[in-house]
C-alpha cells in the first residue's frame, strides 16, 4: 500500500509562473513531511519540511503547505526557474521511527523558457 | 566537505550472483540509511544504523539481504542470489544524529542491473 502518493508525474511550468506539487497521504500517525529535489545521476537533496504543527514553511522561493485534514501537501516554487527542472519526491515520517522516511513515487517538473 | 560517496556507480551483474555495494556517510555523521528506487516507484526504505544501536532491518525485502557497518562509518549492502526484481537503484544517506529529524544527505547511488 503507498502511504505517500504523487498523482503527478510529471509537469511542465513557464518560466516565470508558480509551480504547484502535490502530495497526499494516509498515515495519520505522520507528523513531518518534507520535500526532495532530484537531478539525473544525482542522489535526492533537501528541500524544504513541515512540521504537523503548522500548516505553512516559507523559504525563499519555495513554500510548503499542509492540510491535515485532508492529509494533502503541496509544494509551490514561485518564480520557477530552469534551474528548478527535476524530479520532486515528498516524504513523511512519524515520531515513532522518525528516521524511516516514506517517500511518494515522484512528480517530473520541467521549467519551459 | 565531502558529500556521501557510493561505489560502484553501476553493476551490472547475473541472476544468482551475490553484490555488495558500498556506502561512505559524512564524516561525523552517526547514522546511516540504505533506501532503494525501483523503476517508477518511489525510494523504499531498507535498513538504517545508529551509533552503537543494533540496526533496524524492518525494511529489508527478504533475507537475501544484509548490511553491515564497521567501525561506525563505512557501510556494505550485500544482496545475495541476485534476482530480476533486485534491479534498481540503491541509495545511501547518512545523518548527523540518531533520533530526532536530522536532514539526510544521500548519495548518488549504485544503480544494479540483474541480467
Amino acid at each position: 500500500d503507498q502511504q505517500v502518493k504523487q498523482n503527478s508525474p510529471s509537469l511542465s511550468v513557464q518560466e516565470g509562473r508558480i509551480s504547484i506539487l502535490n502530495c497526499d497521504y494516509t498515515n495519520s500517525m505522520f507528523d513531518y513531511f518534507l520535500w526532495y529535489k532530484k537531478y539525473p545521476a544525482e542522489g535526492p537533496t533537501f528541500l524544504i519540511s513541515i512540521s504537523s504543527i503548522k500548516d505553512k514553511n516559507e523559504d525563499g522561493r519555495f513554500t510548503v503547505f499542509l492540510n491535515k485534514s485532508a492529509k494533502h501537501l503541496s509544494l509551490h516554487i514561485v518564480p520557477s526557474q530552469p534551474g528548478d527542472s527535476a524530479v520532486y519526491f515528498c516524504a513523511a515520517s512519524a515520531r515513532e521511527g522518525a528516521q524511516k522516511l516514506v517517500f511518494g513515487q515522484g512528480t517530473r517538473l520541467t521549467i519551459n523558457p | 566537505g565531502a558529500g556521501v560517496s557510493q561505489s560502484p556507480s553501476n553493476k551490472v551483474t547475473e541472476k544468482g550472483k551475490d553484490v555488495e555495494l558500498r556506502c561512505d556517510p559524512i564524516s561525523g555523521h552517526t547514522a546511516l540509511y540504505w533506501y532503494r528506487q525501483s523503476l517508477g516507484q518511489g525510494l523504499e526504505f531498507l535498513i538504517y544504523f545508529q551509533g552503537n544501536s543494533a540496526p533496524d532491518k524492518s525494511g529489508l525485502p527478504s533475507d537475501r539481504f544484509s548490511a553491515e557497518r564497521t567501525g561506525g562509518s563505512v557501510s556494505t549492502l550485500t544482496i545475495q542470489r541476485t534476482q530480476q526484481e533486485d534491479s534498481a537503484v540503491y541509495l545511501c544517506a547518512s545523518s548527523f544524529r540518531f533520533g530526532g529529524r536530522d536532514e539526510q544527505f544521500f548519495g548518488p547511488g549504485t544503480r544494479l542491473t540483474v541480467l
